[in-house]
């Protein structure tokens, strides 16, 4: 009964690989959302979807690319793996205004490791 | 454009001493402010959020938090910290309907 499910929890990979982190809610939230947290523990939202629309794309490579197939799953492909890729991906899920007055509940993160 | 500062990235208090983590915000319109707690290994959990209203507001786990608009600031206490406080803790500020921002973090240790 996990609110916010990510997977997998960790993944281990070489540069240059192509990787996929997956996240599903089963909260009935309307936006969803990627962020990433570095070793420094700096959090920095990457995109948001509403509704399966982007709404919210940071300045972030285009090797990463977000896919919401429907509200309750946000996907994240990373192509090209880069050393610098190396973080934690947290996923995360609000109503739609809800950030403001409700804030995020978050998923466990996806601990990525470059080498 | 809005920011979050957290004064002091580490803390260290003893069992049963009284915690404060600082957080100051930057806004141009009045913010919706939150604190967040993330256990090591795990992802953030929300402990309070400041809206609208009471300016003193009560988390979760004995925490508050007080939001101050002549010092523009939002920082968390709890009366006596329990060693399972132990942890990262993020003050996050919101003004636009799309995302957060959030400080910096303040590790917060507790000793026996």
């Amino acid at each position: 009964d996990t609110a916010v499910s990510q997977t997998p929890k960790y993944l281990v990979t070489q540069m240059g690989n192509d990787k996929s982190i997956k996240c599903e809610q089963n909260l009935g939230h309307d936006t969803m959302y990627w962020y990433k947290q570095d070793s420094k523990k700096f959090l920095k939202i990457m995109f948001s979807y509403n509704n399966k629309e982007l709404i919210i794309n940071e300045t972030v490579p285009n090797r990463f690319s977000p896919k919401s197939p429907d509200k309750a799953h946000l996907n994240l492909h990373i192509n090209s793996l880069e050393l610098g890729d190396s973080a934690v991906y947290f996923c995360a899920s609000s109503h739609e205004g809800g950030v403001l007055t409700y804030g995020y509940t978050f998923g466990s993160g996806t601990r990525l490791t470059v080498v | 454009a809005q920011s979050v500062t957290q004064l002091g990235s580490h803390v260290s208090v003893s069992e049963g001493a009284l915690v404060l983590l600082r957080c100051n915000y930057s806004s141009s319109v009045p913010p919706y402010l939150f604190w967040y707690v993330q256990y090591p290994n795990q992802g953030l959990q929300l402990l309070l959020k400041y809206t609208t209203g009471a300016t003193l507001v009560k988390g979760i786990n004995g925490f508050e938090a007080e939001f101050k608009k002549s010092e523009t600031s939002f920082h968390l206490t709890k009366p006596s910290a329990h060693m399972s406080d132990a942890a990262e803790y993020f003050c996050a500020v919101n003004t636009n309907a799309g995302k957060s921002t959030f400080g910096d973090g303040t590790t917060l240790t507790v000793k026996p």
